[in-house]
């Protein structure tokens, strides 16, 4: 039973296309957070929700929009998509224990921008 | 702004310690975290130490903190080949949403 599922795991699309992806935590975690990892493997934040309220909008262009529908979901969708779009995406949810906030994270999803 | 570093690349010999660094430049930092990725897969957390600690050990992890110098390491004691992947240090501030990673560190572990 995966804790943090994101769908797809990989996309390839064309220059312009709108896409979404998708992400799910069954931990009843209130806080949830995409990550974008380039091809040097550095992490950005780039959003985190807490309880459906987005707490942390980094400086993304507005093209990315994230949504979340309920505290067990947050989806990505990225309109107009451009070559420096393509990274892997990683979902996150969290808990807090005694104080530390603990991460667990999805499996990633690979997008390709030709 | 606030920033962690680590060095990128790390190499040793199966059963050596491996030690990997950490600094990191805002002391508010509260919470101090140790996650390990491998090839395709997300991060997982390994451990994690609050700052007012100087060391936390877990069988082969020990965490080291020097809070003046702002300096984490993560030593892990007869690394194996299965240790090989990508590090990341982390720190989080109590009472914020501010979680930073710092860059990775790739461990090459040698047969």
């Amino acid at each position: 039973d995966t804790a943090v599922s994101q769908t797809p795991k990989y996309l390839v699309t064309q220059m312009g296309n709108d896409k979404s992806i998708k992400c799910e935590q069954n931990l009843g975690h209130d806080t949830m957070y995409w990550y974008k990892q380039d091809s040097k493997k550095f992490l950005k934040i780039m959003f985190s929700y807490n309880n459906k309220e987005l707490i942390i909008n980094e400086t993304v262009p507005n093209r990315f929009s994230p949504k979340s529908p309920d505290k067990a979901h947050l989806n990505l969708h990225i309109n107009s998509l451009e070559l420096g779009d393509s990274a892997v995406y990683f979902c996150a949810s969290s808990l807090q224990v005694s104080g530390a906030n603990v991460l667990t994270f999805g499996a990633g999803s690979r997008l390709t921008v030709l | 702004g606030e920033d962690v570093e680590q060095s990128l690349f790390l190499s040793v010999r199966e059963g050596d310690s491996s030690v990997i660094n950490c600094t990191y430049t805002d002391s508010s930092s509260t919470y101090l975290y140790w996650y390990k990725q491998e090839p395709g897969a997300g991060l997982q957390l390994l451990t994690y130490i609050f700052s007012n600690m100087d060391m936390k050990q877990d069988q082969r992890l020990t965490v080291l903190l020097n809070k003046k110098d702002k300096h984490l390491s993560l030593r892990i004691a007869d690394t194996q080949t299965g240790d090989s992947a990508i590090y990341f240090c982390a720190v989080s501030t109590s009472g914020t949403y501010k979680y930073i990673f710092g860059t990775g560190t790739r461990l090459k572990v040698l047969a």
